[in-house]
């Protein structure tokens, strides 16, 4: 079945680590996304990704870091410049066709934490 | 100023209570489209309806229903005779085409809580 996965479920940083969350798709998908959760909030965009080896920030993009080497792949790095990076983050993506807005697929989030 | 306003945090019914999730969004476009997500406890996001700004017909799937109405910029959504598995945040979402990607604007959520 196709889909999104996401990996690890749960994450734990230290102070001053950089992590990375992958993201993986066999959706044939052109478009990825990466959003952040937070308690009692919508989900607000961090990068997105169009096309492979092009990604845009999003609203949120300070402190994170994202690559785009194949259509299936996109890595989200949480660097030490997050101050705050205790969230639920979820990767998403859609067939990317212009002006159609297509639905998102999303991925079963992980959870990361400050240890 | 938010795109997509979800004022209900948080419901609570009990089973087999109709309920009715209030989602109002703001847009200049012309077009958009508009849907509903659950995230159940497990996390993920499940798309549930999908409608563009053309279209204001409501919408019944099952126990589902949609209501749009353009002139005061809601698309609420109801469950009609709750069950226990409707127990989720429930994301609304507006959509608005652009050149460049298509630019997806959430809700703050409105969890449900359906007690047996």
């Amino acid at each position: 079945d196709g889909g999104i996965t996401q990996s690890p479920k749960y994450l734990f940083r230290k102070e001053g680590q950089n992590v990375t969350l992958s993201c993986e798709q066999n959706l044939n998908h052109d478009a990825m996304y990466w959003y952040r959760q937070d308690p009692g909030q919508g989900l607000r965009l961090i990068y997105y990704s169009q096309i492979v080896n092009d990604f845009q920030k999003g609203d949120i993009a300070e402190g994170y870091s994202v690559s785009r080497e194949k259509k299936e792949s996109f890595p989200l790095t949480v660097t030490s410049a997050q101050k705050n990076p205790t969230a639920f983050y979820l990767c998403a993506s859609h067939k990317g066709a212009r002006g159609l807005s297509e639905k998102l697929f999303f991925g079963s989030g992980t959870q990361l934490s400050v240890l | 100023a938010q795109k997509v306003t979800q004022a209900q945090t948080e419901i609570s019914v009990v089973e087999k209570e109709d309920v009715t999730l209030d989602c109002v969004y703001e847009t200049r476009d012309t077009t958009y489209y508009l849907f509903w997500y659950k995230q159940p406890p497990s996390g993920e996001l499940v798309f549930l309806i999908r409608r563009n700004s053309f279209d204001e017909q409501n919408e019944i799937s099952g126990r589902y229903s949609w209501n749009f109405q353009k002139s005061t910029s809601s698309f609420n959504f109801t469950i009609t005779a709750s069950q226990v598995v409707d127990s989720a945040v429930y994301f609304c979402a507006l959509s608005e085409s652009s050149y460049n990607f298509n630019k997806f604007y959430f809700g703050s959520g409105t969890k449900l809580n359906v007690k047996p």
